[in-house]
């Protein structure tokens, strides 16, 4: 069965340090990949995605992903977070048969 | 744009009673999910439709969980009866574009249920 591992579940950072966060998937077919962000008070929104073409993945707020088809991950990444990237990232793929499935999330604090 | 509008944003209800949840999509999307998040974990897909005809419901708890997209723009999720596992916040969403290269979905606030 599809599965998707997001390894770490809590972070913290103080501001400009680089951030990376891990996600896994289990699929062997051709997959879509996401960076979904939560925001305190708000909706989840999504930060980036990938589908084919250049594994470097560039979204919005500085982030970037970098696909790896031979470990079957897409890790989030940004060079220097900011107070206001405290929020909660969800990793998430979707198969050809449409079928959504998310990560557990990770939970990011930025210490000013 | 208008995003994707769901009411209540709040709910509490006592076991074994009903609820129900509205959704409406972005304009012009023609796909349509429906999540339930429990507290520390992701969101689960419970149904997802195009247009108005079910995509995936293998998640859905079917024997107290019902969803119908009527004219293939407005949804109502409905739980009947409710137990204590079913409190989460359940989320819809909405997409432009599904299959290779999906567009990825917008999602609204949330209805967040608590069962007693």
């Amino acid at each position: 069965a599809q599965s998707v591992s997001q390894h770490n579940h809590h972070v913290i950072l103080s501001e400009a340090a680089s951030l990376e966060l891990g996600c896994n998937y289990s699929y062997g077919g051709t997959v879509n990949l996401f960076w979904y962000v939560q925001y305190p008070g708000q909706h989840l929104q999504l930060l980036l995605k990938y589908f084919s073409g250049d594994p470097l993945v560039k979204g919005i707020k500085g982030f970037e992903a970098e696909f790896i088809k031979s470990k079957f991950s897409f890790n989030l990444r940004k060079p220097s977070v900011q107070w206001s990237d405290t929020a909660e990232y969800f990793c998430a793929v979707s198969s050809g048969t449409y079928k959504y499935i998310f990560g557990t999330g990770t939970r990011l604090k930025v210490l000013a | 744009e208008a995003g994707v509008a769901q009411s209540p944003r709040y709910k509490i209800i006592e076991k074994r009673q009903s609820v129900a949840f509205w959704c409406n999509p972005i304009s012009g999307h023609a796909t349509l999910y429906w999540y339930q998040q429990i507290l520390g974990q992701g969101p689960k897909l419970l149904i997802q439709f195009q247009n108005n005809g079910v995509v995936d419901d293998s998640q859905l708890p079917k024997d107290r969980f019902s969803a119908e997209r009527l004219k293939g723009v407005d949804s109502t999720l409905k739980i009947q009866p409710a137990k204590l596992e079913d409190s989460a916040v359940y989320l819809c969403a909405s997409s432009l574009r599904e299959g290779r290269g999906a567009s990825g979905q917008f999602f609204g606030p949330g209805t967040r249920l608590t069962v007693l």
